[in-house]
């Protein structure tokens, strides 16, 4: 069964350090998300990807944050300069419709990050 | 902002006991999912309701999407210690956004 595969599974980082977290959406899907969860809260959205493009961000994705899809299978998330609150469990979603038409999002196991 | 509040946030049962969770917002959603995940993992979809008053049956589980689609429960019949897990909901914001919003989600535990 097709799955979303992201890496590394967890990430230990120093405060300032970038970090990329990649994934490997499901291969006819054509939206991608990031999404994160804080230790003990919500899963929270942080932006979505179409068409080569974020079509949507949250107030969390600020100048830090950067996705992309760099050669057509792998979409990655990165953040230039790590700071605490960034530590959290980074889930890459995947769907073949949009969201917000129910499309079903298929989600990674996530990638944890831990900023010292 | 559209807020989905769950409850319980804890629920520990006995093998065999029905239970029901709640996924309530005062905003209405043009769907709502429900999600189950394990510690450590992904949210795994379990269901999508979409029309108001939908009911759908997932072999033991029930999902019900309010008429008003401001609300949803998910019914679960003799719960099993397989079940044991986070349950959560999430909705599709109205106006054409692509982010799903998440409850915090209820933490199902069925002791054998």
């Amino acid at each position: 069964e097709p799955e979303v595969t992201q890496t590394p599974s967890h990430q230990v980082t120093q405060m300032g350090q970038e970090v990329i977290l990649r994934c490997v959406p499901i291969s006819n899907h054509l939206y991608f998300y990031w999404y994160r969860q804080i230790l003990g809260q919500k899963v929270e959205f942080l932006v979505s990807f179409y068409n080569n493009e974020i079509s949507e961000k949250s107030e969390i994705f600020d100048d830090q944050f950067s996705v992309e899809r760099p050669d057509g299978s792998n979409f990655t998330l990165k953040i230039r300069s790590t700071k605490l609150e960034d530590s959290a469990m980074y889930f890459c979603a995947s769907s073949l419709l949009a969201g917000g038409n129910t499309g079903e999002l298929f989600f990674g196991e996530g990638s944890r990050l831990t900023v010292l | 902002t559209q807020l989905l509040e769950q409850s319980p946030q804890f629920l520990s049962i006995q093998e065999g006991e029905n239970l029901t969770v709640y996924c309530n917002s005062s905003s209405v959603f043009s769907s709502l999912q429900w999600y189950r995940q394990e510690p450590g993992e992904g949210p795994v979809l379990l269901v999508t309701v979409v029309t108001g008053g939908e009911v759908k049956k997932l072999k033991r589980l029930t999902f019900q999407f309010g008429d008003a689609r401001k609300d949803s429960s998910l019914h679960i019949t003799a719960a099993q210690p397989g079940d044991t897990g986070l349950y959560l909901c999430a909705g599709d914001s109205q106006g054409g956004s692509e982010k799903l919003v998440f409850g915090k989600g209820t933490k199902l535990t069925v002791n054998p």
